[in-house]
């Protein structure tokens, strides 16, 4: 059973506008969330990531927005560059696992000049 | 900055060959993890280790095992690989006290491309 989805397996957006990649959880007793982008290639690099206690939190052009009775979290590039074209991953934990995450299958963003 | 370390970024190795694969932090970090990556299937968990000589199975250790003999060196190994073994591995490290949110914060290596022939 996966606890970490995302559904969208790819996205493509127009450079200077924005992305959104969505990702959905079942577990209510996950309490931290994260956000990594990876290339090809190379291994993930951590990205932004939210509190359960917050709905929102911000660094530059990325924002990561949560919504616990929906048990959905987003991540918001405004505005889009080339450059973040790359697979993104969410993933979440839950406090008392050993700091173990669980990950979703990943979104491939591409922004076209 | 964290540095996660792996020993090769490309491998080629045929079936039934021992494979080790050795990643290396640098930033005192007690917990460390292996996962795979496939494409359509995210990140996998195969083994991680919260301590010295410590280990705990992740959702895929079926053909893998692992030595945690130093803090900062964790190693994969596969006994005898199959060629449903090849895939990218990824090795990270993170913080984690258990008490303090944002430690489970993990930073990844920069992967091993395996190939099983």
């Amino acid at each position: 059973d996966q606890q970490v989805k995302q559904n969208s397996p790819s996205l493509s957006v127009q450079e200077g506008r924005i992305s959104i990649l969505n990702c959905d959880y079942t577990n209510s007793m996950f309490d931290y969330f994260l956000w990594y982008k990876k290339y090809p290639a190379e291994g993930p690099t951590f990205l932004i990531s939210i509190s359960s206690i917050k709905d929102k939190n911000e660094d530059g052009r990325f924002t990561v927005f949560l919504n616990k009775s929906a048990k959905h979290l987003s991540l918001h590039i405004v505005p889009s560059q080339p450059g973040d074209s790359a697979v993104y991953f969410c993933a979440a934990s839950e406090g008392n696992q050993g700091g173990k995450l669980i990950f979703g299958q990943g979104t491939e963003l591409s922004v076209k000049p | 900055d964290v540095k996660v370390t792996q020993s090769s970024r490309y491998l080629v190795k045929r079936t039934g060959e021992k494979v080790f694969l050795e990643c290396v932090q640098d930033m005192d970090h007690e917990n460390m993890f292996w996962y795979r990556q496939d494409p359509g299937l995210g990140l996998r968990l195969i083994y991680f280790s919260y301590d010295v000589k410590m280990k705990e199975k992740g959702d895929i250790p079926e053909g893998y095992s692992v030595s945690r003999e130093k803090k900062e060196r964790f190693s994969l190994i596969l006994e005898s690989a199959s060629t449903n073994q090849t895939s990218m591995y990824l090795c990270a490290s993170s913080l984690y006290t258990g008490y303090q949110l944002g430690t489970d914060t993990q930073y990844f290596g920069p992967g091993t491309r395996l190939t099983v022939l």
